[in-house]
């Protein structure tokens, strides 16, 4: 079974358009994240919930808003997209969001603005 | 400043031999955790192993152990035995009292037969 899943895999779209990726969790974790990966690797968290509470909003432009229906799921919705959103979005769950508790990532989903 | 520097761009490694992927951090917080993360081509996101910095001894699961040196804030992954699937971007990850990991820019291994 799947842990923590994200769709669609892969999204291609024009700029100007609104999009959203969906990630679930079946690990029972309190807390999700947001991660955005560059065309370099580099790795940086965007957004964080703990049942269904915003905890952590990194600098983001406001086109990004995740949205936590219950604390399995933890939705990002990207308005007025731009070229430079193009990135690969990864998911991520822990427990209880303390310092020793691992992080499991999602598959990715790997977005290309056009 | 850099909080978790990975100085190894690249790195070659035999098969079978061993590897260290280095990892240095940067924190005045007493409390943390060190995390490393494998990305093979396919792109996800594999945990591998974990070490809390009040952890006396060094973190070990199966091939990988993490040579976890505090004061010199080093926290270097050894891949034992190297097999040809290890070929992959590892990511050394640190958390503070935020829910965040930051991460290094990463080290792409090559293991070759």
């Amino acid at each position: 079974d799947t842990a923590v899943s994200q769709t669609p895999k892969y999204l291609v779209t024009q700029m100007g358009n609104d999009k959203s990726i969906k990630c679930e969790q079946n690990l029972g974790h309190d807390t999700m994240y947001w991660y955005k990966q560059d065309s370099k690797k580099f790795l940086k968290i965007m957004f964080s919930y703990n049942n269904k509470e915003l905890i952590i909003n990194e600098t983001v432009p406001n086109r990004f808003s995740p949205k936590s229906p219950d604390k399995a799921h933890l939705n990002l919705h990207i308005n007025s997209l731009e070229l430079g959103d193009s990135a690969v979005y990864f998911c991520a769950s822990s427990q209880a969001g303390g310092l020793f508790e691992t992080q499991y990532f999602g598959p990715g989903t790997r977005l290309l603005v056009l | 400043a850099q909080k978790i520097t990975q100085t190894q761009p690249g790195m070659f490694v035999q098969e079978k031999e061993a590897v260290t992927l280095d990892c240095t951090y940067d924190t005045s917080d007493p409390s943390y955790g060190l995390f490393w993360y494998k990305q093979p081509s396919s792109g996800e996101m594999i945990f591998l192993i974990y070490q809390g910095s009040y952890d006396q001894q060094n973190a070990t699961e199966g091939r990988y152990s993490l040579n976890f040196q505090k004061a010199r804030k080093s926290a270097n992954l050894v891949i034992s035995a190297s097999q040809l699937g290890d070929s992959a971007m590892y990511f050394c990850a640190m958390r503070e009292y935020t829910d965040k990991l930051i991460f290094g820019t990463g080290t792409r291994l090559q293991v070759f037969p």
